[in-house]
């Protein structure tokens, strides 16, 4: 089965820095899509970043960007800018092409201090 | 679109009750998704359907969890007899399911459940 893991349960950055969350996952396929959620106290769920695993180039919206190193399983998430609505927790998830159901990592806690 | 919409938002109830929640999928969407939010696991599938038909139960953690759909709008789970470790948020999605590579997943407000 296809497991993504976040190893930091916990983040701090100061307003206007930069914070980068790790996410590593495990599978056998080549073909996959990874994402970053983010989860407001609010309880939504709201897509920051989506990255196509055939594709080489990163990902970037805005102030956000992925590291993803297809080799090394890695998909990193950086934050330029922080900015105090950004405070949230981020989930890292992996979602196979050919089949259908998406995994999800056990989140971060960003805080962002002003 | 109103987007996918959950009941209840909040659920309280007593150990051994038998407790339902529902999920209407957006309008179109052929993919639907049931999650678990917990403190100590984040966010665990545990069952998914394709078309109204179930294509992976392997996440329900008991046989007291049971996910219906009986048609393209409408799905439930349910919990019979509920434990206070069932308590979480549990949170419905949907997608829609093509050739296209590119599907995004929309998710509702969950409702949170406690189980005293």
């Amino acid at each position: 089965a296809q497991t993504v893991t976040q190893s930091q349960p916990e983040m701090s950055v100061q307003e206007a820095e930069t914070v980068t969350l790790s996410c590593t996952y495990d599978t056998s396929e080549s073909d996959y899509y990874l994402f970053w959620y983010k989860q407001p106290p609010s309880r939504q769920m709201i897509l920051v970043i989506r990255q196509e695993a055939y594709k080489q180039q990163n990902a970037t919206e805005n102030r956000f960007s992925v590291n993803f190193q297809k080799a090394a399983k890695s998909f990193s998430l950086k934050i330029s800018d922080s900015q105090l609505g950004d405070a949230a927790m981020y989930f890292c998830a992996y979602r196979r092409v050919r089949n259908n159901d998406m995994r999800f990592g056990a989140g971060t806690r960003l805080t962002v201090k002003p | 679109d109103a987007g996918v919409i959950q009941s209840p938002r909040h659920e309280v109830t007593e150990m051994g009750q038998e407790v339902t929640l529902r999920c209407k999928p957006i309008s179109g969407h052929n993919s639907l998704f049931w999650y678990r939010q917990t403190m100590m696991r984040g966010l665990e599938l545990l069952i998914y359907f394709n078309n109204n038909v179930p294509i992976d139960d392997s996440g329900m953690p008991e046989d007291r969890f049971s996910a219906k759909m009986p048609n393209a709008s409408f799905s439930t789970l349910k919990i019979q007899p509920s434990e206070p470790r069932d308590s979480a948020v549990y949170f419905c999605a949907s997608s829609f399911r093509t050739g296209a590579r590119n599907e995004k997943l929309f998710f509702g407000s969950g409702t949170q459940l406690s189980v005293l």
